[in-house]
């Protein structure tokens, strides 16, 4: 099993609040990822990190922004919800050039209303 | 064009039947690929790697054709607990470095 955390894991909230996703990982894996699921549909990319201090907009635009301070953990924010803004949300990680392959957390699944 | 295309299904199959799903990536330059299983309303954990010419692992075989940038996944005398969606990603290496695409998912139904 994969040591990847997140939390919550379910959060209903209402329009215009300010909300962070938690992810940490404790394999010391240097590359980081969130992605977005709506039911039924494929994950899309929304940001990505190969380090400290690094981080990248992934293949779908978001409004959310991140930030990695420390190596094991990668928070996502929100400023402002908004309806639209009620998805899954996965983070991962992933080790060592050349293993490529990603772990998952069990995901967030946001409700805003 | 999707870069990782995948038939959708559902594939609805009884118990102890085989099955077989492929997959097609428009990148030439993909360097690895890999078969995640989703359960609904969770998250996808890896299944099989495929690296080179394929993987094998219990009653799972993995094919990977780079001439015709497909993979393939089989699964042999299938069990009620296969039912999920399968989904096909690839890694395209390069700038893309550590980066995944993903497919849109198999769905697997399997009935007693």
């Amino acid at each position: 099993e994969a040591d990847i955390y997140q939390t919550p894991r379910y959060l209903v909230i209402g329009t215009g609040k300010k909300i962070t996703l938690e992810c940490s990982q404790t394999m010391g894996h240097d590359k980081m990822y969130w992605y977005q699921q709506d039911p039924g549909m494929e994950l899309h990319l929304i940001h990505y990190s190969y380090g400290v201090n690094s981080t990248e907009k992934g293949d779908l635009s978001s409004e959310s922004t991140v930030s990695r301070i420390r190596t094991e953990h990668f928070p996502l924010t929100l400023e402002s919800a908004r309806p639209s803004h009620t998805s899954q949300y996965l983070c991962a990680s992933s080790g060592p050039p050349g293993y490529n392959e990603q772990f998952f957390g069990p995901g967030t699944r946001l409700t805003v209303l | 064009r999707k870069e990782v295309e995948q038939d959708p299904g559902p594939f609805n199959v009884p118990e102890g039947a085989t099955v077989a799903f492929n997959c097609t990536y428009s990148n030439s330059a993909s360097q690895s690929f890999f078969w995640y299983r989703q359960d609904c309303r969770k998250e996808p954990k890896l299944l099989m790697s495929v690296y080179s010419s394929g993987n094998e692992d219990g009653r799972f075989t993995a094919q990977l054709n780079r001439a015709s940038q497909y993979i393939s996944l089989l699964i042999r005398d299938s069990k009620l607990s296969d039912s999920a969606t399968y989904l096909c990603v690839v890694n395209e290496g390069g700038t893309s470095y550590g980066k995944l695409t993903f497919g849109q998912g198999t769905i697997l139904t399997v009935h007693p």
